[in-house]
Protein backbone atom coordinates (compact mmCIF):
# COMPACT_ATOMS: atom_id res chain seq x y z
CA UNK A 1 0.00 0.00 0.00
CA UNK A 2 1.52 3.08 -1.18
CA UNK A 3 1.79 5.88 1.14
CA UNK A 4 1.71 9.51 -0.01
CA UNK A 5 4.25 10.29 -2.44
CA UNK A 6 5.69 13.80 -3.62
CA UNK A 7 8.21 14.75 -6.28
CA UNK A 8 10.73 15.96 -6.66
CA UNK A 9 12.23 16.01 -3.16
CA UNK A 10 14.93 18.68 -3.80
CA UNK A 11 14.74 21.46 -5.86
CA UNK A 12 16.43 25.03 -6.30
CA UNK A 13 15.03 28.15 -8.16
CA UNK A 14 16.26 31.95 -8.24
CA UNK A 15 14.18 34.18 -7.22
CA UNK A 16 11.31 35.16 -9.89
CA UNK A 17 11.03 31.86 -11.31
CA UNK A 18 7.97 30.04 -10.66
CA UNK A 19 8.06 26.21 -9.44
CA UNK A 20 5.39 23.26 -9.42
CA UNK A 21 5.73 20.49 -7.10
CA UNK A 22 3.74 17.27 -7.16
CA UNK A 23 1.81 15.16 -5.28
CA UNK A 24 0.03 11.59 -4.95
CA UNK A 25 -2.40 10.77 -2.37
CA UNK A 26 -2.13 7.76 -0.52
CA UNK A 27 -4.24 4.84 -1.82
CA UNK A 28 -8.10 5.39 -0.90
CA UNK A 29 -7.60 8.96 -0.17
CA UNK A 30 -9.56 11.38 -2.02
CA UNK A 31 -8.33 14.81 -0.41
CA UNK A 32 -4.66 16.38 -0.67
CA UNK A 33 -3.55 19.18 1.51
CA UNK A 34 -0.48 21.39 1.08
CA UNK A 35 1.67 22.89 4.10
CA UNK A 36 4.91 24.84 4.08
CA UNK A 37 7.46 23.92 6.81
CA UNK A 38 10.04 26.96 7.69
CA UNK A 39 13.14 25.52 9.06
CA UNK A 40 12.62 25.37 12.85
CA UNK A 41 9.00 25.80 12.58
CA UNK A 42 5.55 23.85 12.74
CA UNK A 43 4.19 23.31 9.45
CA UNK A 44 1.66 26.02 8.04
CA UNK A 45 -1.84 25.15 6.12
CA UNK A 46 -1.90 26.42 2.70
CA UNK A 47 -4.68 24.74 1.12
CA UNK A 48 -6.87 21.88 0.31
CA UNK A 49 -8.07 20.23 -2.98
CA UNK A 50 -11.39 17.30 -2.82
CA UNK A 51 -13.38 17.20 -6.15
CA UNK A 52 -10.66 19.11 -7.61
CA UNK A 53 -11.64 22.22 -6.14
CA UNK A 54 -9.76 24.37 -3.36
CA UNK A 55 -12.00 23.91 -0.29
CA UNK A 56 -9.82 25.49 2.31
CA UNK A 57 -7.32 28.04 2.01
CA UNK A 58 -5.11 29.31 4.77
CA UNK A 59 -2.91 33.08 4.96
CA UNK A 60 -1.01 32.43 1.56
CA UNK A 61 -1.06 35.03 -1.15
CA UNK A 62 -2.33 34.22 -4.53
CA UNK A 63 1.10 33.46 -5.90
CA UNK A 64 0.62 30.28 -4.10
CA UNK A 65 -2.06 28.13 -6.27
CA UNK A 66 -3.07 24.63 -7.64
CA UNK A 67 -4.27 21.95 -8.86
CA UNK A 68 -6.37 18.54 -8.02
CA UNK A 69 -6.34 16.10 -11.10
CA UNK A 70 -9.13 13.06 -11.68
CA UNK A 71 -6.90 10.46 -10.66
CA UNK A 72 -7.02 12.41 -6.99
CA UNK A 73 -2.97 13.69 -7.55
CA UNK A 74 -2.05 17.60 -7.01
CA UNK A 75 0.07 19.98 -7.94
CA UNK A 76 1.38 23.13 -6.02
CA UNK A 77 2.36 25.85 -7.82
CA UNK A 78 4.60 29.00 -7.03
CA UNK A 79 4.70 31.99 -8.83
CA UNK A 80 6.97 34.86 -8.50
CA UNK A 81 9.55 33.00 -5.83
CA UNK A 82 10.73 34.58 -3.22
CA UNK A 83 13.84 34.13 -0.70
CA UNK A 84 11.32 33.50 2.09
CA UNK A 85 9.38 30.85 -0.13
CA UNK A 86 12.46 28.52 1.07
CA UNK A 87 10.57 25.84 2.57
CA UNK A 88 9.93 22.24 3.27
CA UNK A 89 6.63 21.52 1.64
CA UNK A 90 4.34 19.00 2.81
CA UNK A 91 1.82 16.91 0.83
CA UNK A 92 -1.19 15.67 3.25
CA UNK A 93 -3.89 13.04 2.03
CA UNK A 94 -7.13 11.64 3.95
CA UNK A 95 -10.21 10.63 2.52
CA UNK A 96 -13.29 12.93 2.79
CA UNK A 97 -15.87 10.56 4.25
CA UNK A 98 -19.34 11.28 3.83
CA UNK A 99 -20.52 12.13 7.85
CA UNK A 100 -18.34 13.89 10.18
CA UNK A 101 -15.13 11.82 9.34
CA UNK A 102 -14.94 10.14 12.83
CA UNK A 103 -11.99 8.01 12.22
CA UNK A 104 -10.36 9.72 9.56
CA UNK A 105 -6.31 11.09 9.83
CA UNK A 106 -4.31 12.91 7.80
CA UNK A 107 -0.90 11.40 6.18
CA UNK A 108 2.08 13.38 5.17
CA UNK A 109 4.44 12.34 2.65
CA UNK A 110 8.39 13.56 2.91
CA UNK A 111 7.97 16.68 1.37
CA UNK A 112 10.03 18.45 -1.60
CA UNK A 113 13.26 20.67 -0.23
CA UNK A 114 12.95 23.94 -1.98
CA UNK A 115 15.38 26.25 -1.84
CA UNK A 116 15.80 29.71 -4.02
CA UNK A 117 18.53 31.58 -4.37
CA UNK B 1 -8.10 31.16 14.08
CA UNK B 2 -6.75 28.29 15.47
CA UNK B 3 -3.81 29.15 17.97
CA UNK B 4 -1.63 26.08 19.28
CA UNK B 5 1.01 26.39 21.83
CA UNK B 6 3.66 23.94 22.51
CA UNK B 7 6.13 23.12 25.40
CA UNK B 8 8.80 22.64 25.83
CA UNK B 9 10.69 23.57 23.14
CA UNK B 10 13.43 20.65 23.69
CA UNK B 11 13.76 17.89 25.83
CA UNK B 12 16.31 15.61 26.95
CA UNK B 13 15.82 12.61 28.79
CA UNK B 14 17.77 9.61 30.14
CA UNK B 15 17.05 6.52 28.04
CA UNK B 16 14.03 4.64 30.26
CA UNK B 17 12.84 7.51 31.02
CA UNK B 18 9.48 9.28 30.99
CA UNK B 19 8.97 12.61 28.53
CA UNK B 20 5.95 14.32 28.38
CA UNK B 21 5.19 16.94 25.81
CA UNK B 22 1.85 20.03 26.47
CA UNK B 23 -0.10 21.83 24.36
CA UNK B 24 -2.78 24.10 24.33
CA UNK B 25 -5.27 25.26 22.04
CA UNK B 26 -7.55 28.29 21.74
CA UNK B 27 -10.95 27.15 19.41
CA UNK B 28 -13.14 25.90 21.54
CA UNK B 29 -14.97 24.03 18.16
CA UNK B 30 -11.36 21.82 17.89
CA UNK B 31 -12.46 18.56 18.45
CA UNK B 32 -9.16 16.44 16.49
CA UNK B 33 -5.70 16.57 18.18
CA UNK B 34 -2.94 14.31 16.55
CA UNK B 35 0.58 14.54 17.36
CA UNK B 36 3.17 13.70 14.68
CA UNK B 37 6.68 12.67 14.89
CA UNK B 38 9.11 14.25 12.30
CA UNK B 39 13.03 12.71 11.76
CA UNK B 40 15.72 14.75 9.89
CA UNK B 41 14.63 15.01 6.64
CA UNK B 42 11.44 13.01 6.87
CA UNK B 43 7.67 14.56 6.62
CA UNK B 44 5.46 14.16 9.97
CA UNK B 45 4.31 11.17 11.23
CA UNK B 46 1.01 10.16 12.58
CA UNK B 47 2.07 8.67 15.84
CA UNK B 48 -1.02 9.18 17.98
CA UNK B 49 -4.51 10.70 17.90
CA UNK B 50 -7.33 11.42 20.12
CA UNK B 51 -11.08 13.04 19.58
CA UNK B 52 -13.12 15.30 21.86
CA UNK B 53 -15.79 12.53 22.70
CA UNK B 54 -12.37 10.65 24.63
CA UNK B 55 -10.20 12.01 27.62
CA UNK B 56 -7.19 9.62 27.35
CA UNK B 57 -5.81 7.21 24.67
CA UNK B 58 -2.81 4.70 25.04
CA UNK B 59 -0.62 2.96 22.49
CA UNK B 60 2.18 0.70 24.15
CA UNK B 61 4.45 3.21 25.70
CA UNK B 62 2.42 6.79 23.59
CA UNK B 63 -0.59 8.02 25.70
CA UNK B 64 -1.99 11.03 25.07
CA UNK B 65 -4.68 12.63 27.29
CA UNK B 66 -6.94 15.58 26.80
CA UNK B 67 -9.03 18.52 28.70
CA UNK B 68 -11.71 20.22 26.97
CA UNK B 69 -12.64 22.50 29.75
CA UNK B 70 -9.08 23.68 30.05
CA UNK B 71 -7.59 23.30 26.56
CA UNK B 72 -4.96 21.10 26.67
CA UNK B 73 -3.81 17.92 26.10
CA UNK B 74 -1.08 16.14 26.56
CA UNK B 75 1.92 13.46 24.87
CA UNK B 76 3.47 10.67 27.68
CA UNK B 77 6.30 8.27 26.00
CA UNK B 78 7.23 5.96 28.75
CA UNK B 79 10.41 3.81 28.39
CA UNK B 80 11.82 6.23 26.33
CA UNK B 81 14.49 4.66 23.28
CA UNK B 82 17.44 6.95 21.27
CA UNK B 83 15.30 6.04 18.29
CA UNK B 84 12.86 8.03 20.07
CA UNK B 85 14.95 11.06 19.32
CA UNK B 86 13.06 13.38 17.13
CA UNK B 87 10.85 16.55 16.75
CA UNK B 88 7.57 15.79 17.83
CA UNK B 89 4.62 18.30 16.72
CA UNK B 90 0.73 18.47 18.32
CA UNK B 91 -2.05 19.66 16.42
CA UNK B 92 -5.19 20.76 16.54
CA UNK B 93 -8.46 20.25 14.08
CA UNK B 94 -12.43 20.72 13.81
CA UNK B 95 -12.21 17.50 11.93
CA UNK B 96 -14.64 16.30 9.36
CA UNK B 97 -14.65 18.20 6.12
CA UNK B 98 -11.90 20.38 8.07
CA UNK B 99 -9.34 17.76 8.85
CA UNK B 100 -7.36 19.04 6.22
CA UNK B 101 -6.40 21.72 8.06
CA UNK B 102 -4.40 21.47 10.87
CA UNK B 103 -3.11 24.05 12.77
CA UNK B 104 0.55 22.62 14.39
CA UNK B 105 2.61 24.08 17.68
CA UNK B 106 6.11 24.81 16.82
CA UNK B 107 7.46 21.31 17.78
CA UNK B 108 9.49 19.81 21.05
CA UNK B 109 12.93 18.36 19.82
CA UNK B 110 13.50 15.56 22.18
CA UNK B 111 17.06 13.81 22.66
CA UNK B 112 16.59 10.49 24.42
CA UNK B 113 20.73 9.83 25.81
CA UNK B 114 21.73 6.21 26.25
Amino acid sequence: DAGVTQSPTHLIKTRGQQVTLRCSPKSGHDTVSWYQQALGQGPQFIFQYYEEEERQRGNFPDRFSGHQFPNYSSELNVNALLLGDSALYLCASSLMARGQGLNEKLFFGSGTQLSVL
Amino acid sequence: GENVEQHPSTLSVQEGDSAVIKCTYSDSASNYFPWYKQELGKGPQLIIDIRSNVGEKKDQRIAVTLNKTAKHFSLHITETQPEDSAVYFCAASRGGSTLGRLYFGRGTQLTVWP
